[in-house]
């Protein structure tokens, strides 16, 4: 079965400062990776997706850039924060060897932006 | 319209009760159902998909509706540790691999 690790669980940032949250995958070849944010108290919001290295989909516009450098390696980023960037961000896996397989998730980056 | 929806409750419910949440989809081209759990400021977790017989795990039913678009999930015999927000997720037939849409939650608590 798969395993997401997801660090860092906690991160508090100033305003205007770099963000790089890191995911990787085990347990699995090829699968497809997501990056979700939840705010407090709301329901997830799908940031990115992607479906192999180097192929990202964006599905909001926002100040966050994402990548997958690896197979395996998914990676949010962004250049300068904002406020409004904090949340609870979760990133996800999913097997693409049966087509109905269900996502995992890591365990999230509780970030909050100061 | 929501592409899945569900009714956010809250659902307060006493120990060793019967509840039963419902999530409904716009979509008839959907073609996979889950049901995941999230406990406070954790991740989701997934509890159990959605077959199209309905199946149980335990104390857990889920069921599938098709005709009127509609997934529920039964849980008999209510435990405190039952409390969370339980999520439906939809999977679309369609090649993009965003098909997959979660519903808002419907939050549980059982008390004492």
């Amino acid at each position: 079965s798969q395993t997401i690790h997801q660090w860092p669980a906690t991160l508090v940032q100033p305003v205007g400062s770099p963000l790089s949250l890191e995911c990787t995958v085990e347990g699995t070849s090829n699968p497809n990776l997501y990056w979700y944010r939840q705010a407090a108290g709301r329901g997830l919001q799908l940031l990115f997706y992607s479906v192999g290295i180097g192929q990202i989909s964006s599905e909001v516009p926002q100040n966050l850039s994402a990548s997958r450098p690896q197979d395996r390696q998914f990676i949010l980023s962004s250049k300068k924060l904002l406020l409004s960037d904090s949340g609870f961000y979760l990133c996800a896996s999913r097997d693409t060897s049966s087509y109905n397989s269900p996502l995992h998730f890591g365990n999230g980056t509780r970030l909050t932006v100061t | 319209r929501k592409e899945v929806e569900q009714d956010p409750g809250p659902f307060n419910v006493p120990e060793g009760a019967t509840v039963a949440f419902n999530c409904t989809y716009s979509n008839s081209a959907s073609q996979s159902f889950f049901w995941y759990r999230q406990d406070c400021r954790k991740e989701p977790k997934l509890l159990m998909s959605v077959y199209s017989s309905g199946n149980e795990d335990g104390r857990f039913t889920a069921q599938l509706n098709r005709a009127s678009q509609y997934i529920s999930l039964l849980i008999r015999d209510s435990k405190l540790s039952d409390s969370a927000t339980y999520l439906c997720v939809v999977k679309f037939s369609s090649g993009s691999a965003r098909q997959l849409t979660f519903g808002s939650g419907t939050q549980l608590t059982v008390l004492p």
